[in-house]
């Protein structure tokens, strides 16, 4: 099972782009990529999810290398309301592995 | 248009008195996980069903068991809630199990007296 490392907590302006990189360097052949996006007082969100290369949705990107050891997760223009606790999680996209949550980013943003 | 749901969103029990946290779904999926989140910590699961099959984790404590006797609805029974289960409960469900992008529901903040 892959563990994944990702800095404590980030700070950025409104306005800016930020990128959170997360570890995985023990990521398996099948092993999938996900990013969740959890508000206090709220369950994690889903935001995207990738196996390689580079995955787009209408929130965020989603950068994986070509040794898959490392992703980053690409927020355009973050505003206030992007701020929030990030996690990246490892798994299989099958029916056989356990998803085991990391520490999380704390991403701040201010005005 | 809530789609996991939590009820109730804050519960209050006693030390030792049993309490039962319960979820439903509208999505009509297969997998049903409950995770315990403490404070500034990341989720941590405690069980989850694929459909009836239920699958614990290692170290979740005996004191800790779940229900699911339908599709939409699971269930958590905390037999003898100690001071340190104090925590946010949160349900989520998947199409299948493995890394498939789970919903989650808002979460039952259990406190203990």
């Amino acid at each position: 099972l892959a563990k994944t490392t990702q800095p404590i907590s980030m700070d950025s302006y409104e306005g800016q782009e930020v990128n959170i990189t997360c570890s995985h360097n023990n990521i398996a052949t099948n092993d999938y990529i996900t990013w969740y996006q959890q508000f206090p007082s709220q369950g994690p969100r889903f935001i995207i999810q990738g196996y390689k290369t580079k995955v787009t949705n209408e929130v965020a990107s989603l950068f994986i290398p070509a040794d898959r050891k490392s992703s980053t997760l690409s927020l355009p223009r973050v505003s206030l309301s992007d701020t929030a606790v990030y996690y990246c999680l490892v798994g299989e996209d099958s029916s056989a592995s356990k998803i085991i949550f990391g520490s999380g980013t704390r991403l701040s943003i201010r005005p | 248009d809530a789609m996991v749901i939590q009820n109730p969103r804050y519960q209050v029990t006693q030390f030792g008195k049993p309490v039962t946290l319960s979820c439903s779904q509208t999505l009509n999926h297969n997998v049903m996980y409950w995770y315990q989140q403490k404070s500034s910590q990341a989720p941590k699961l405690l069980f989850h069903y694929y459909d009836k099959d239920f699958n614990n984790e290692a170290d979740t404590p005996d004191n800790f068991q779940s229900r699911r006797p339908n599709t939409s609805f699971c269930f958590l029974d905390i037999r003898s809630p100690g001071l340190g289960d104090a925590a946010m409960y949160l349900c989520a469900t998947s199409r299948e199990s493995g890394n498939q992008p789970q919903h989650f529901g808002d979460g039952t903040r259990l406190s203990i007296l």
